[in-house]
């Protein structure tokens, strides 16, 4: 079975701090994803990458950034964290690119005050 | 632009009875089509997929849905709900111009009545 996993599924943090959202897939995927989840709105793609070093913004890169020095592992770095960063972050990995069945992790749920 | 519409927020059944949730895009061609589900506090689980063929398919949990072209609609359903199927299903949609992603619609809530 695919497996990712997720650093923390619970995380508090005070609005300033640098926050780093840790991913981690064993299936040898190429692409990997990074969502936010806030409710009524589904999920919004932040970025996501389909190699390493390669990334690509999504709907809603503002305030994040991502890194991905290693296939399986992709992180997501809030810069200066915010309230409205405030949400449930999802990471996910794909074989395949558009079309392709993607893997989720747990989700964090982040809490920014 | 490409959309997922799910156009009920939430959906509330009773135990044993048949469900419906409902999924409709808007693409030029017949993209890929997903729908996931996620209990509370999990993350998303693929229930099932279409990519051609036939257009009614079978996914896990015993939930089937059915693609039709004329109507632009991806529908779940499951013919006798169990208390455990309560959670927050997403429709999605794959198209090979959106630069690598799913397109997803806001999530259907689906509350069992006992």
């Amino acid at each position: 079975d695919v497996k990712v996993t997720q650093s923390s599924r619970y995380l508090v943090k005070r609005t300033g701090e640098k926050v780093f959202l840790e991913c981690v897939q064993d299936m040898d995927h190429e692409n990997m994803f990074w969502y936010r989840q806030d409710p009524g709105l589904g999920l919004r793609l932040i970025y996501f990458s389909y190699d390493v070093k390669m990334k690509e913004k999504g709907d809603i890169p503002e305030g994040y950034s991502v890194s991905r020095e290693k296939k399986e592992r992709f992180s997501l770095i809030l810069e200066s964290a915010s309230t409205n960063q405030t949400s449930m972050y999802l990471c996910a990995s794909s074989l395949t690119p558009a079309g392709g069945e993607q893997y989720f992790g747990p989700g964090t749920r982040l809490t920014v005050t | 632009a490409q959309s997922v519409t799910q156009p009920d927020i939430h959906i509330t059944v009773s135990e044993g009875a048949s469900l419906e949730l409902r999924c409709n895009y808007s693409y030029g061609a017949t993209p890929y089509l997903f729908w996931y589900v996620q209990s509370p506090g999990q993350g998303l689980q693929l229930l099932l997929k279409y990519f051609s063929g036939d257009t009614l398919v079978q996914g896990i949990k015993g939930f089937e849905a059915e693609f039709k072209r004329s109507q632009s609609s991806f529908n779940l359903r499951k013919p006798s709900v169990h208390w455990s199927d309560a959670a927050e299903y997403f429709c999605a949609v794959g198209v090979m111009d959106s630069n690598y992603q799913l397109i997803w619609g806001a999530g259907t809530k689906l509350i069992i009545k006992p």
